[in-house]
């Protein structure tokens, strides 16, 4: 069964700091994955995919099919990073979402 | 360009009352529509999802049905709400048969159930 786990409920860092939010994927095909991310009161919107290989806002992620991971990254976090971020996994016609991870990014 | 609608944007409702919530898509033919729901703590949670008129797909067991009367209209429904059905509810819409495309969210719901 596929499954998205997202350990971290929340991660605070610093500004400047480096950040990770960690995305971990069960799934016995080939995977699409992706990062949602939801700002303060604005819609839920897609961040980047695994396919596109794009760094979007400073963030990349990069699949790694022996640790089944899609781990979320950026050197230096900025203020305006605070959000929730969702990790996704596609199978088929649905999109599965993990728990998110709200990143709080403080001066 | 494509747009999604979503209402109402928020609701209160008693327990045992009946539910509807409306989502439409301007602008595309044929999405892929999906219902979500955010509740705290369980982060997004896919409930429906339709490929064509007529056609839902459920993931999970519940007091919910979805149904899809019209090819860019999605309704969400319940006979009669439970507590555990407040939330925060998003449609989505995808374009079909193209790998890897994008999900693009309404503004959503917030459900409460008294």
């Amino acid at each position: 069964a596929q499954r998205v786990t997202q350990p971290e409920k929340l991660l605070s860092v610093f500004k400047g700091a480096p950040v990770e939010l960690k995305c971990n994927y069960s799934y016995s095909g080939s995977p699409e994955l992706f990062w949602y991310v939801q700002y303060s009161r604005q819609r839920l919107q897609l961040l980047l995919r695994h396919i596109s290989r794009e760094s979007i806002k400073g963030f990349t992620a990069d699949l790694n099919k022996g640790e089944t991971s899609f781990h979320l990254k950026k050197p230096f976090a900025q203020e305006e990073d605070s959000a929730m971020y969702y990790c996704a996994l596609s199978s088929g016609y649905a999109l599965n979402f993990g728990k998110g991870t709200s990143l709080l990014v403080t001066p | 360009s494509q747009t999604i609608h979503q209402w109402p944007a928020t609701l209160v409702q008693p327990v045992g009352s009946p539910l509807s919530l409306e989502c439409t898509v301007e602008g595309t033919s044929n999405p892929n529509l999906y219902w979500y729901r955010q509740a705290a703590g369980r982060g997004l949670q896919l409930l429906f999802y339709s490929v064509g008129i007529g056609q839902i797909s459920s993931e999970v067991p519940q007091n919910l049905s979805a149904s899809r009367p019209q090819d860019r209209q999605f309704i969400l429904s319940s006979k009669k709400l439970l507590l555990s059905d407040s939330g925060f509810y998003l449609c989505a819409w995808r374009a079909p048969t193209i790998p890897n495309e994008k999900l693009f969210f309404g503004s959503g719901t917030q459900l409460s159930v008294l």
